[in-house]
C-alpha cells in the first residue's frame, strides 16, 4: 500500500548513543516533516524539508540532525541521544504543503537509558 | 503567535451518543485547520480540514466540524458515535496555503462506552 514508511518501530538506546531514523515514501510528494509526540505536548515539529534539496528547523531541532536524501527518504540522526529525547517519532509528508493534510508514518518509539 | 487549545484531555461518551471536541485557536487572519485522529499505536489521519467558504465542513467517518470566526473556534462533531471512534483526536491550524508547518493541540483522548 502507498504510504509512508518508517524504520524501525521500536529502538532502546542508551544515553550518548547515536542512530539514524528512516522514513520513506512513495507518493511523490514533495514535503516531508519529522514531529516528536510527548504525552500532553501534542505534535511538535523538529524539521522539515519543503522540497528536495532543502532542510528547515521546527519547533524543537536541537539534538537532531535530517538529511533529505532524495524525494522519497527523509532521515532523521540523534548523534549522542539523550533521555530527554526519549519519544514517539512521526514521519509525514505532503504534496502541496499543508493543504492536502498530511499523510503520517505509524511511527518509531524511542527510549533513551 | 499562532496558538491551538483542545481543552478537554479525556472525554467519555456511551456508545450512540453525540460526541463533540473543542478546538480554539489564536491566529489574526483566517486560519487554516484541520482535524486528526490517532488510533492506539498508529500515527495521524487527516479527518478534515477548513480553509474559506462553508463554515461547517464534513469529513471522513461521519464526522464533521464548523468554523466559528466569532468565537475561534473549529469544534469537531458527530451525532452517534460507534465504539471505533475511540481514538485520540487532535485540531491543527496553519498560518496559510504556502506554510509547510502545522500549530498542533495537545489531543483530547475519546474513551467510548458500550
Amino acid at each position: 500500500n502507498a504510504g509512508v514508511t518508517q524504520t524501525p518501530k521500536f529502538q532502546v538506546l542508551k544515553t550518548g548513543q547515536s542512530m539514524t531514523l528512516q522514513c520513506a515514501q512513495d507518493m511523490n510528494h514533495n514535503s516531508m516533516y519529522w514531529y516528536r509526540q510527548d504525552p500532553g505536548m501534542g505534535l511538535r515539529l523538529i524539521y522539515y524539508s519543503a522540497s528536495e534539496g532543502t532542510t528547515d528547523k521546527g519547533e524543537v531541532p536541537n539534538g537532531y540532525n535530517v538529511s533529505r536524501l532524495n524525494k522519497r527518504e527523509f532521515s532523521l540522526r540523534l548523534e549522542s541521544a539523550a533521555p530527554s529525547q526519549t519519544s514517539v517519532y512521526f514521519c509525514a509528508s505532503s504534496d502541496r504543503g499543508i493543504i492536502g493534510g498530511y499523510t503520517f508514518g505509524s511511527g518509531t518509539r524511542l527510549t533513551v537509558v | 503567535a499562532q496558538s491551538v487549545t483542545q481543552p478537554d484531555i479525556h472525554i467519555t461518551v456511551s456508545e450512540g451518543a453525540s460526541l463533540e471536541l473543542r478546538c480554539n485557536y489564536s491566529y489574526g487572519a483566517t486560519p487554516y485547520l484541520f482535524w486528526y485522529v490517532q488510533s492506539p499505536g498508529q500515527g495521524l489521519q487527516l479527518l478534515l480540514k477548513y480553509f474559506s467558504g462553508d463554515t461547517l465542513v464534513q469529513g471522513i467517518k461521519g464526522f464533521e466540524a464548523e468554523f466559528k470566526r466569532s468565537q475561534s473556534s473549529f469544534n469537531l462533531r458527530k451525532p452517534s458515535v460507534h465504539w471505533s471512534d475511540a481514538a485520540e483526536y487532535f485540531c491543527a491550524v496553519g498560518e496559510s496555503s504556502g506554510t509547510y508547518k502545522y500549530i498542533f493541540g495537545t489531543g483530547t483522548r475519546l474513551k467510548v462506552l458500550a
